[in-house]
């Protein structure tokens, strides 16, 4: 079956640094993939969506990768800053079906000052 | 702009009752959805729903879970009787198409189920 892997659980680190989440997948190969941030109590906001054909995706700090070959997603984000501490998940849709999104367990990034 | 809004943000239930978790979706979409997570775990797919009906529903979808759009603004999420493993937190999204690379989901809120 599909599978998402978010690889860390928790990053740590310094105000001002690149943050690098990273996103493995298996056993398929989706259109496209999509990035959230979920702060604790909340429900995930959209960030970024990357298609197949596409290589890149940028928006403001935010970069993300889409490598099919390698099967996996980077999530960067530049200049970080402590408002940048949350919980960042990974996802796309189902091979049965497109509506159904299938989430990874996603990276608590933690940016201190 | 636009949100989805979902009542109530918290509710405690004795096991075997029934519950209604309640959602407005974004006005002009179309297509909606319930999500779980259980507390520490992935955020996981329960159901979609468009024109009326399911389109889509995971294992976790049994029988005691229904969904309804009882009028044109409400999308409902009814637990028949409830069990200790339905306590999460329980999101509804929504979204203007399906399936397409385009498509983006708009999640509530959340409701916190506790089922004791």
């Amino acid at each position: 079956s599909q599978k998402i892997e978010q690889n860390s659980e928790a990053l740590n680190i310094q105000e001002g640094k690149t943050a690098t989440l990273t996103c493995n997948y298996t056993n398929y190969s989706p259109a496209y993939l999509q990035w959230y941030r979920q702060d604790p109590g909340r429900g995930p906001v959209f960030l970024l969506l990357i298609r197949e054909n596409e290589k890149e995706k940028r928006k403001e700090r935010l970069k993300v990768t889409f490598d099919t070959t390698l099967k996996q997603s980077l999530f960067h984000i530049t200049a970080s800053q402590p408002a940048d501490s949350a919980t960042y998940l990974c996802a796309f849709p189902s091979y049965s079906s497109a509506s159904k999104i299938i989430f990874g367990s996603g990276t608590r990034l933690s940016i201190r000052p | 702009e636009p949100e989805v809004t979902q009542t109530p943000s918290h509710q405690v239930t004795q096991m075997g009752q029934e519950v209604i978790l309640r959602c407005v979706p974004i006005s002009n979409h179309l297509y909606f959805y319930w999500y779980r997570q259980i507390l520490g775990q992935k955020v996981e797919f329960l159901v979609s729903f468009y024109n009326n009906e399911i389109s889509e529903k995971s294992e976790i979808f049994d029988d005691q879970f229904s969904v309804e759009r009882p009028d044109g603004s409400n999308f409902t999420l009814k637990i028949r009787s409830t069990k200790l493993e339905d306590s999460a937190m329980y999101f509804c999204a929504s979204s203007e198409t399906s399936g397409g690379p385009g498509e983006t989901q708009y999640f509530g809120p959340g409701t916190r189920l506790l089922v004791l």
